[in-house]
């Protein structure tokens, strides 16, 4: 079936560096690609997203990158800080008919050293 | 905007008894999605409904699963009867799919609720 791989499944960086996490994807009918925040005990929060006609977006620390050909996408956090540690997932949605499928990646661990 | 609503957070039960959940969507939303999640994992599909009609129930164990959505709105999940292996996370969430007006498929997650299976 179709599925969604990240990487790492852990991360540790020292506060200022950056972060990047990568995603492949099977489903060549993805078009849509979000990734949620989830700290310990809390529910997923998207923090940022990425349609298949835009090959990357960013927002402040936080820059997302689209490669359709290869079906990857990446997620980039400079100037990393504490409050960054938490679990983050990538997602690919495709539409059929008139509804949506989602696929969750795993999930990486990010632990940001003082 | 009120979010997602979950109930209860927390349940504990013994193995081969029955638990269902609750989940209230943000208003307006039709598309309704549950998920389980075990710890040090990533969510799983369980069941979507698109308004009160199943769109993808694919990964739903259907011999103790079930899931309704009557209205439109609220949804229930239960699990009949529990075992050790369904300890986990449920996150409801709920969505407006992109052919509505306004709407950009962007899932918004409840609390979830704790099921420990003993």
């Amino acid at each position: 079936g179709e599925n969604v791989e990240q990487h790492p499944s852990t991360l540790s960086v020292q506060e200022g560096d950056s972060a990047v996490i990568k995603c492949t994807y099977s489903d060549s009918a993805s078009n849509y690609f979000p990734w949620y925040k989830q700290e310990l005990g809390k529910r997923p929060q998207l923090i940022i997203d990425i349609r298949s006609n835009v090959g990357e977006k960013k927002d402040q620390r936080i820059a997302v990158t689209l490669n359709k050909t290869a079906k990857h996408f990446s997620l980039h956090i400079t100037e990393t800080q504490p409050e960054d540690s938490a679990v983050y997932f990538c997602a690919a949605s495709a539409r059929y008919s008139s509804a949506s499928k989602i696929i969750f990646g795993s999930g990486t661990r990010l632990s940001i050293r003082p | 905007e009120a979010g997602v609503a979950q109930s209860p957070r927390y349940k504990i039960i013994e193995k081969r008894q029955s638990v269902a959940f609750w989940c209230n969507p943000i208003s307006g939303h039709a598309t309704l999605y549950w998920y389980q999640q075990i710890l040090g994992q990533g969510p799983k599909l369980l069941i979507q409904f698109q308004n009160n009609g199943v769109v993808d129930d694919s990964q739903l164990p259907k011999d103790r699963f079930s899931a309704e959505r009557l209205k439109g709105v609220d949804s229930t999940l239960k699990i009949q009867p529990a075992k050790l292996e369904d300890s986990a996370v449920y996150l409801c969430a709920s969505s407006l799919p992109r052919l509505t007006s306004g709407g950009t498929d962007t899932q918004y997650f409840g609390p979830g609720t704790r099921l420990t299976v003993l």
